[in-house]
């Protein structure tokens, strides 16, 4: 596969739940990140990681738990999120310069009830 | 800081064309240029870098004028698959040379091109 791949693409969960995101990209990049976007919000960043790295951390909620094993991979796990935590949730790679454009994945739509 | 984008909507017929401006408060070495279709990943357009350079994609162009933090996007002679939110992007390292550090986006412009 290329480019960058999200699953699932579609999630439902309670408040008290807790689950991952997942994200892969096979492009060779070494800088992967998290967006959120909803509705009312642009695209906010969340993480940021190089070479596995975290190097950034927008002042994101700690219900929120990134995890990045090695290069290609990414997670994002969530545990006891508010129904203000839905959203679509994006991940984006690129190679480790601040010139490098950013291939995204299709995302996951996240709902908690 | 997030860059400012204008219009916030803009509607289109096929064949006219649409200038969408971002704007920063911050010192710029590049501006990034996205699209994004409704239900869709942002799609990459265009970097912009200092230097004033402009840049173009089919009819698609975009301008950098770092000294007025500034950049605009062009759409000439829109086509139908034009339409959807179009987003600048620019770098929280805002120097040459620094490491990824993210990219802190606009708004978004929505353009809707009809028939």
């Amino acid at each position: 596969e290329t480019g960058v791949t999200q699953t699932p693409r579609h999630l439902v969960m309670g408040m008290t739940n807790k689950k991952s995101l997942k994200c892969e990209q096979h492009l060779g990049h070494n800088a992967m990140y998290w967006y959120k976007q909803s509705a009312k919000k642009p695209l906010e960043l969340m993480f940021v990681y190089n070479f596995k790295e975290q190097t950034e951390n927008n002042s994101v909620p700690s219900r929120f738990s990134p995890e990045c094993p090695n290069s290609s991979h990414l997670f994002l796990h969530l545990h006891t999120l508010q129904p203000e935590d839905s959203a679509l949730y994006l991940c984006a790679s690129s190679q480790d310069v601040s010139r490098a454009s950013y291939t995204f994945g299709s995302g996951t739509r996240l709902t908690v009830v | 800081q997030q860059p400012v984008q204008s219009p916030q909507a803009v509607i289109l017929r096929e064949g006219e064309d649409a200038v969408i401006n971002c704007s920063s408060s911050k010192a710029l070495y590049s501006v990034h240029w996205y699209r994004q279709k409704h239900g869709e990943a942002p799609v990459f357009l265009m970097i912009l870098l200092k230097g004033g350079e402009q840049k173009g994609h089919d009819k698609i162009s975009a301008s950098f004028n770092e000294k007025k933090q500034q950049s605009s996007l062009y759409l000439t002679a829109s086509q139908l698959s034009y339409s959807g939110t179009y987003f600048c992007g620019t770098p929280n390292v805002p120097y040459s040379g620094g490491g990824a550090d993210g990219l802190t986006f606009g708004k978004g412009t929505h353009l809707i091109i009809q028939p």
